[in-house]
């Protein structure tokens, strides 16, 4: 799976939308991105994933870049209850189920 | 509602007296896993099931043993707690091994090893 890249943490004013970057820059043409995040000590929640077109859901839009080498993230108007930490995965959406590798993600503060 | 559930979520122990943290999940998934959090280390895999009677290693295995007789249910048995095994721990759940990316994650288990 390919390697990511992101920001060790980001501030968000309450009620605005809160963009987080991924670079992924080796990622491979069958690869996905997937984004969960963890809020304190809890699951990790799965939020969205995508393979090249943009895609959205009620929790968040994923923008993928065309050259696919980095994906932002949008809350588009985050709460207190968005404070987490983000999680930008790539992977072979049908590949072994070694299933997905967590790296240190995006620590986001929402400040009222 | 679906969900994946542990127990116990909070465990203090000493070293050597074998536990067992239970997992469950109501969703008919077939994959199953188990994952350690450490503080700087992030999620790491201890072991997985593709389906029952199906179980392999994952990343950190040594020390911990599981087992899948039942499609809803994969325990993790610690035969003799060592305190390096101080973690949290989760469960987690897919419809199948690798084809959704899609986990669904238990509340996780505090477990101390004194």
């Amino acid at each position: 799976d390919a390697k990511t890249t992101q920001p060790p943490s980001m501030d968000c004013a309450e009620g605005r939308a809160a963009n987080l970057p991924c670079n992924h820059s080796t990622i491979s043409g069958n690869e996905y991105v997937y984004w969960y995040r963890q809020i304190h000590s809890q699951g990790p929640q799965y939020i969205i994933h995508g393979l090249k077109n943009n895609e959205t859901n009620e929790m968040a839009s994923l923008i993928i870049t065309e050259d696919r080498k980095s994906s932002t993230l949008i809350l588009p108007h985050a709460t207190l209850r968005d404070t987490a930490v983000y999680y930008c995965i790539v992977r072979v959406r049908r590949s072994s189920a070694r299933q997905l590798t967590f790296g240190s993600g995006t620590q986001l503060t929402v400040l009222p | 509602e679906a969900q994946v559930t542990q127990n116990p979520r909070y465990l203090i122990t000493v070293t050597g007296k074998k536990l067992t943290v239970t997992c469950s999940q109501n969703m008919n998934h077939e994959y199953m896993s188990w994952y350690r959090q450490d503080p700087g280390l992030g999620l790491r895999q201890i072991y997985y099931s593709m389906n029952v009677e199906v179980t392999d290693k994952g990343d950190v295995p040594e020390g911990y043993k599981v087992s899948r007789k039942e499609k809803r249910n994969f325990p993790l048995i610690l035969e003799s707690p060592s305190p390096n095994q101080t973690s949290l721990y989760f469960c987690a759940s897919s419809l199948a091994g690798g084809s959704t990316g899609e986990l669904f994650f238990g509340e996780g288990s505090r477990l101390t090893v004194l």
